[in-house]
């Protein structure tokens, strides 16, 4: 079967460094997505990794490592702004553009 | 802003109306998609379109039926649903269907409750 897996919640400290952590098995691999969500809105686009090692995009980095099934997002300098649900997604096998949810990581960032 | 446009963004329909969602989008995008988002579970892919044609049907109750005018619009007709299709429904699109570099973009959704 397919399964991906990332914690239900977590809290941090405005100012502060997470890491949210996604392990997925999937048959086949095109690629890993993050999004965020922020409640009641569309999710937007974050990152997106196909090979092995770190994508670092301002205050968010994105590390992926294919022989573990494994991803995590690093939100540094965290701000009140970035509580929201971040969703792992990977493009599975074959040749189309399907994605596969994990249920998403609720974060609360805390003053 | 992301480019997708969905309407109406909040719904309250009986189980036996007839309603419609609509979606839109201004990417020049040619591939457009409808999830479903429930409490608690993961985005669940229902429909799949391609320049106007169907891919993808993942298996989705007849009382779900998709059309797809051209590739900026995206409609998703809704009858005799149940109280456990109460979910958010969300459009989305991407420049094509393949797997090369292509990111799938989301509208805000729409909030279905069947009463």
């Amino acid at each position: 079967g397919q399964n991906i897996d990332q914690p239900t919640e977590m809290t941090a400290t405005e100012g502060a460094i997470v890491q949210i952590n996604c392990t997925y098995q999937t048959s086949g691999f095109n690629g890993l997505f993050w999004y965020q969500q922020h409640a009641g809105e569309a999710p937007t686009f974050l990152s997106y990794n196909v090979l092995d090692g770190l994508e670092e995009k301002g205050r968010f980095s994105s590390f992926l490592s294919r022989s573990k099934g494994y991803s995590y997002l690093l939100l540094k300098e965290l701000q009140m702004k970035d509580s929201a649900s971040y969703l792992c997604a990977v493009r599975g096998g074959g040749a189309t553009n399907k994605l596969i949810f994990g249920t998403g990581t609720l974060l609360a960032v805390q003053p | 802003e992301t480019g997708v446009t969905q309407t109406p963004r909040h719904l309250v329909m009986g189980m036996t109306n007839k309603k419609s969602l609509k979606c839109e989008q201004h990417l020049g995008h040619n591939a457009m998609y409808w999830y479903k988002q429930s409490a608690k579970k993961p985005l669940e892919l229902m429909f799949v379109y391609n320049f106007k044609e169907q891919t993808e049907n993942n298996s989705v109750p007849s009382r779900f039926s998709p059309e797809c005018p051209n590739s900026s619009h995206l409609f998703l007709h809704l009858h005799t649903l149940q109280p456990e299709d109460s979910a958010l429904y969300l459009c989305a699109s991407s420049q094509s269907t393949g797997i090369s570099g292509n990111t799938i973009y989301f509208g805000e959704g729409s909030w279905l409750t069947v009463v």
